[in-house]
């Protein structure tokens, strides 16, 4: 079964810093998707970026980024110029390719300070 | 643009109650997932449909059972309902051919048991 695991629970940055949020996965698959889901206090599951693991270049959304490193078996996040909306959990998450299910890591709480 | 509805958005039952919970997808989403949120955890994934047949199951409790229709809303049945069923329940529907990998959330149902 495929885990994802985010290692740091909790995280701040200072309004228009940078930040990354780390994730590493395990699978055996080599065709997959990973995604960040970000889940503000209102609790609505939005989507942040995704990736393609047949892709090489890094996705990116606006001032999201990701770093993919398929043989490491990592895709962190990178924020750039923090906003208090940023203010959210994070979740990473995993889909094979040729299954339905996401399954997410532990999250990370991240708080944009002013 | 067209988000995944969710019905009701809030619900209070006893223990041992009944309860059902509706999911209306993005328009021309043909494939719909439900989610069970508890506090402080992130999403398990519950059961999926795809065009009307489960495609996939995970750790939906036999108590639980949930259906597609031919509109495509699905609803997820509930009984013999315990405390520990309180959560956040997302449905997520994605969209006919390439586009498949990518779930977009619903508001999610609370559900509190008493």
């Amino acid at each position: 079964a495929q885990t994802v695991t985010q290692s740091q629970p909790e995280m701040s940055v200072q309004e228009a810093e940078t930040v990354t949020l780390s994730c590493t996965y395990d699978t055996s698959e080599s065709n997959y998707y990973l995604f960040w889901y970000k889940q503000p206090p209102s609790r609505q599951m939005i989507l942040v970026i995704r990736q393609e693991a047949y892709k090489q270049q890094n996705a990116t959304e606006n001032r999201f980024s990701v770093n993919f490193q398929k043989a490491a078996k990592s895709f962190s996040l990178k924020i750039s110029d923090s906003q208090l909306g940023d203010t959210a959990m994070y979740f990473c998450a995993f889909k094979e390719t040729s299954g339905s299910r996401l399954t997410f890591g532990e999250g990370t709480q991240l708080t944009v300070n002013p | 643009a067209a988000g995944v509805i969710q019905s009701p958005r809030h619900l209070i039952k006893e223990k041992r109650e009944t309860a059902t919970l509706k999911c209306y997808p993005i328009p021309r989403h043909d494939t719909v997932y439900w989610y069970q949120q508890g506090p402080g955890q992130d999403p398990q994934f519950l059961i999926s449909f795809y065009e009307k047949m489960q495609s996939d199951k995970g750790s939906i409790p036999d108590r639980f059972s949930a259906q597609q229709f031919s509109d495509y809303h699905s609803e997820l049945n509930m009984s013999s309902l315990e405390l520990g069923d309180s959560a956040l329940y997302f449905c997520a529907s994605s969209e006919k051919g390439g586009g498949r990998e990518t779930q977009y959330f619903g508001p999610g149902t609370r559900l509190l048991v008493l």
